[in-house]
């Protein structure tokens, strides 16, 4: 298992179902993201943890909850979302401490679509 | 605000040399960045500029210009596989990434 991996690969969702999106990273990285990215728009950093704590929460609506259990796994879980929910989510993890330089690794994402 | 500017399409033939553009106006600068991204795939690191100059790397090359807020990506010898999105992305003094919107970039035979 290489990289940075990511599961489902597609979803399709209702607005009142809950789903989870699961995100692994075989870097030994210690900093995990999730980003959202709509066609032609820049990509959204939504949450940031370093080291398992959370530093970083954009403003980001609480119908999107993440979850850092160890600094291998990332999880995004959804509920009660709203068709402008549809995008690509990509997971992205870096080693979390030459900050200028710090290279996000990205996964190949989740394309979810909220019917 | 911070932003950052590349053009939304490009198109350049097999074989040729094309030069996509970055401009960014940030608060701070802490690098810059070029990732690739092909349809449906995750974006894929590329260069990290922090200095003013070229960095060369095969087929591809990157320029940073600190001063005037702006960078490039080189692609020579172009081919089919380059057909994709480029996303520049610059690091600012809080060592947050701002991303551009992408290129996306067209190779015709």
């Amino acid at each position: 298992e290489t990289g940075v991996t990511q599961t489902p690969r597609h979803l399709v969702m209702g607005m009142t179902n809950k789903k989870s999106l699961k995100c692994e990273q075989h870097l030994g990285h210690n900093a995990m993201y999730w980003y959202k990215q709509s066609a032609k728009k820049p990509l959204e950093l939504m949450f940031v943890y370093n080291f398992k704590e959370q530093t970083e929460n954009n403003s980001v609506p609480s119908r999107f909850s993440p979850e850092c259990p160890n600094s291998s796994h990332l999880f995004l879980h959804l509920h009660t979302l709203q068709p402008e929910d549809s995008a690509l989510y990509l997971c992205a993890s870096s080693q979390g401490w030459d900050r200028g330089a710090d290279t996000q690794y990205f996964g190949p994402g989740t394309r979810l679509t909220v019917l | 605000g911070q932003n950052i500017d590349q053009p939304t399409e490009m198109t350049a033939t097999e074989g040729a040399i094309v030069q996509i553009n970055c401009t960014y106006q940030t608060s701070g600068f802490n690098g810059l960045f070029w990732y690739q991204q092909h349809a449906g795939e995750a974006p894929t690191f590329l260069s990290y500029n922090v200095l003013d100059g070229l960095e060369e790397k095969g087929r591809f090359s990157s320029f940073l210009s600190r001063s005037k807020g702006y960078s490039y990506l080189l692609l020579k010898e172009l081919q089919m596989k380059d057909s994709a999105s480029y996303l520049c992305a610059v690091t600012d003094s809080n060592y947050q990434l701002i991303w551009g919107a992408g290129t996306k970039l067209i190779i015709k035979p």
